[in-house]
């Protein structure tokens, strides 16, 4: 298994601001995908960030409102930039999940922009 | 294409009574199928998943699941339902050879039970 730690947790934010979330592994990963849980709905998967290369977008997500950095193996940031109050859900990092093997999660960090 | 259906937004179950949430799923292929569990302000947590063998899959919790092939399903079961299961349940597919794709999840089912 493995343990993700993500932060902040929580953030109220102004609209027009940029918040950039942290999600740090207690182990090597190849990928790391970030999701995007709006109030009632499943998740989304907003992109999936692979270590020495660009971030691979889903379609409706676009790296200039989400840019992403995957530094190292254990380590990625996803900002929400220029946010608006449609921007409020939580957002949730997550491993693993190739061929038979699950997906582990980080706890979310749940946005309100205002 | 991937997909996965949870027709149920809520289910209300007693404590003590059994529950079921119904997840039905469309691979082109054969399916891993997993089940995750999200209490309010947490992450998903992995309960169970089905990769091949027995139907009957064991979990966290208590939980089980049982895959049927030729119906395409993968309900989640608890013979015995406790005020503390009641939480938002997904289910998650993946076709066996799609690689490292991630998961395909259902769009949830918020479990309640009552005391």
């Amino acid at each position: 298994s493995a343990v993700i730690s993500q932060k902040p947790s929580r953030d109220i934010c102004q609209r027009g601001t940029s918040l950039t979330i942290q999600c740090q592994v207690d182990s090597q990963v190849t990928m790391m995908f970030w999701y995007r849980q709006q109030p009632g709905q499943s998740l989304t998967l907003i992109a999936t960030a692979n270590q020495g290369s660009e971030a691979t977008y889903e379609s409706g997500f676009v790296i200039d409102k989400f840019p992403i950095s995957r530094p190292n193996l254990t380590f990625s940031t996803l900002t929400v930039s220029n946010m608006s109050p449609e921007d409020s859900s939580i957002y949730l990092c997550s491993v693993g999940a190739s061929g038979a093997t699950e997906a582990f999660f980080g706890q979310g960090t749940r946005l309100t922009v205002v | 294409a991937q997909s996965v259906a949870q027709p149920e937004d809520q289910v209300n179950v007693a404590e003590g009574n059994p529950l079921t949430v119904k997840c039905t799923y469309s691979v082109s292929g054969n399916p891993y199928l997993f089940w995750y569990v999200q209490y309010p302000n947490r992450g998903l947590q992995f309960l169970l998943k089905y990769i091949t063998g027995d139907n009957l899959v064991k979990g966290s919790y208590g939980f089980e699941a049982e895959f049927n092939k030729s119906q395409t399903s993968f309900h989640l079961k608890k013979p015995s339902a406790l005020v503390s299961d009641s939480a938002l349940y997904f289910c998650a597919v993946r076709d066996i050879f799609s690689g490292n794709t991630p998961l395909v999840f259902g769009k949830g089912t918020r479990l309640s039970v009552i005391a």
